[in-house]
């Protein structure tokens, strides 16, 4: 098992969907969460990290599940420019080597 | 301010080469990171430098891969004998600190291929 999975899709939605993703994660240790955002032939980019008692952001909202060991992003009111590919990243404890997840690719059509 | 900067944006090489990659990090960024991306897929992680020291070098794939970080500010990522295999975009990132919960900041990357 991959240390942090996710879907790679493409999910394909209209412009104003609620979309949501999800991310696992093996090490049960792991301290710190992340969503990155990343353009086509870009750098990804920090979208929001990911808090114990989870956090929004404007349309978005980032969860924690320790006990099933995911994180999960939900974007509302979805844009054009939303359409990215989502990268999840883990820490584990005591770590400072971020684990990337393989991206999940949304796309968002008028 | 300056972002993090990496040359070249693209590199072209013949298999068996030597390639040098440079990342210049933001100013003060005491951890730096190298990545390497494939098609389809996350930035898989090389090597991690605090300071001028390479703390982790644990994700380099093998011994034709070597980094510096003489003066704790900019880096280089050294392939000798490239092969095809090495073709990816090599991403550097910097941090402000060490710890895995600091925000890390992601250069444009350089795209290498390997011919």
């Amino acid at each position: 098992r991959k240390e942090v999975e996710q879907d790679p899709g493409p999910f394909n939605v209209p412009e104003g969907a609620t979309v949501a993703f999800n991310c696992t994660y093996s090490n049960s240790a792991s301290q710190s969460f992340f969503w990155y955002r990343q353009d086509c032939r870009k750098e990804p980019k920090l979208l929001m990290s990911v808090y114990s008692s989870g956090n929004e952001d404007g349309r978005f909202t980032a969860q924690l599940n320790r006990a099933s060991q995911y994180i999960s992003l939900l974007i509302r009111d979805s844009k054009l420019s939303d359409s990215a590919t989502y990268l999840c990243v883990v820490n584990g404890q005591g770590s400072y080597i971020p684990t990337f997840g393989r991206g999940t690719s949304l796309i968002v059509h008028p | 301010g300056a972002g993090v900067s990496q040359t070249p944006s693209n590199k072209v090489t013949e298999k068996g080469k030597y390639v040098e990659l440079r990342c210049d990090p933001i100013s003060g960024h005491t951890a730096l990171y190298w990545y390497r991306q494939s098609l389809g897929q996350g930035p898989e992680f090389l090597i991690y430098f605090q300071g001028t020291g390479a703390a982790d070098d644990s994700g380099l794939p093998n011994d034709r891969f070597f980094a510096v970080r003489p003066e704790g500010s900019v880096s280089t990522l050294k392939i000798q004998r490239t092969e095809r295999g090495d073709s990816a975009v090599y991403l550097c990132a910097s941090s402000l600190q060490a710890g895995g919960s600091d925000t890390q900041y992601f250069g444009p990357g350089t795209r290498l291929t390997v011919l």
